[in-house]
């Protein structure tokens, strides 16, 4: 089944202890992306990547990194979290980025709360 | 700064009616409008992807129209079902690797 999977869907921290978000597509796509989700805010793309190894910022990714090592993952890194990142984060990925192709797949979501 | 622009009010209608949603955008000319269908809790479902130069899509029960003169889109359901009462996502593309969502509107239709 063609699925976008994302680990852990619920977790519960603390201020500045590192944590790893991972997501992982079997579709083949080209882009991946990480986007959080916030009452009133709507989606807001955190960080994208066109290729393995090719990543570049979204709208909001002070606090956050990542890496593309391989095609199919594409793990999103909190390095010192803080109560303002709390929130819903979603993985989504796609063919390629561009045409008729660039439709989204998103994965299940994390909730993440950081005390 | 680039912006989509959602109805945020929850829009509340009689099954078996049509819905229409509005998109709005402003200070570009996106290439693509996407609209997508979230349920509480799970991740956006693509719908439809309409380009700048198509007038209108179609699918089943679903039309979105897209008016580069308005800097308009408008997504409807017609015939609409409770199974519809979801949030709407407006999304645009450009090839450029970005995306903007709106914040999306809640529907919500009563049997």
């Amino acid at each position: 089944e063609a699925q976008v999977t994302q680990n852990p869907r619920y977790l519960i921290t603390v201020t500045g202890k590192k944590l790893t978000v991972t997501c992982s597509q079997n579709m083949n796509h080209e882009y991946m992306s990480w986007y959080r989700q916030d009452p009133g805010l709507g989606l807001r793309q955190i960080y994208y990547s066109m290729n393995v190894e090719v990543t570049d910022k979204g709208d909001v990714p002070e606090g956050y990194k990542v890496s593309r090592k391989e095609k199919r993952n594409f793990p999103l890194i909190l390095e010192s979290p803080s109560p303002n990142q709390t929130s819903l984060y979603f993985c989504a990925s796609s063919l390629s980025s561009s045409g008729d192709t660039d439709t989204q797949y998103f994965g299940p979501g994390t909730r993440l709360t950081v005390l | 700064s680039q912006k989509i622009e959602q109805n945020s009010e929850a829009l509340n209608i009689q099954e078996g009616k049509t819905a229409t949603l509005t998109c709005n955008y402003t200070n570009y000319s996106p290439a693509y409008l996407q609209w997508y269908r979230q349920d509480p809790g799970r991740g956006p479902v693509f719908l439809l992807l309409i380009r700048e130069n198509e007038k209108e899509k179609r699918k089943e029960r679903l039309k979105v129209t897209f008016d580069t003169t308005l800097k308009q889109s408008l997504f409807h359901i017609t015939a609409s079902q409770p199974a519809d009462s979801a949030t709407y996502l407006c999304a645009r593309s450009s090839g450029t690797y970005k995306y903007i969502f709106g914040t999306g509107t809640r529907l919500k239709v009563l049997a």
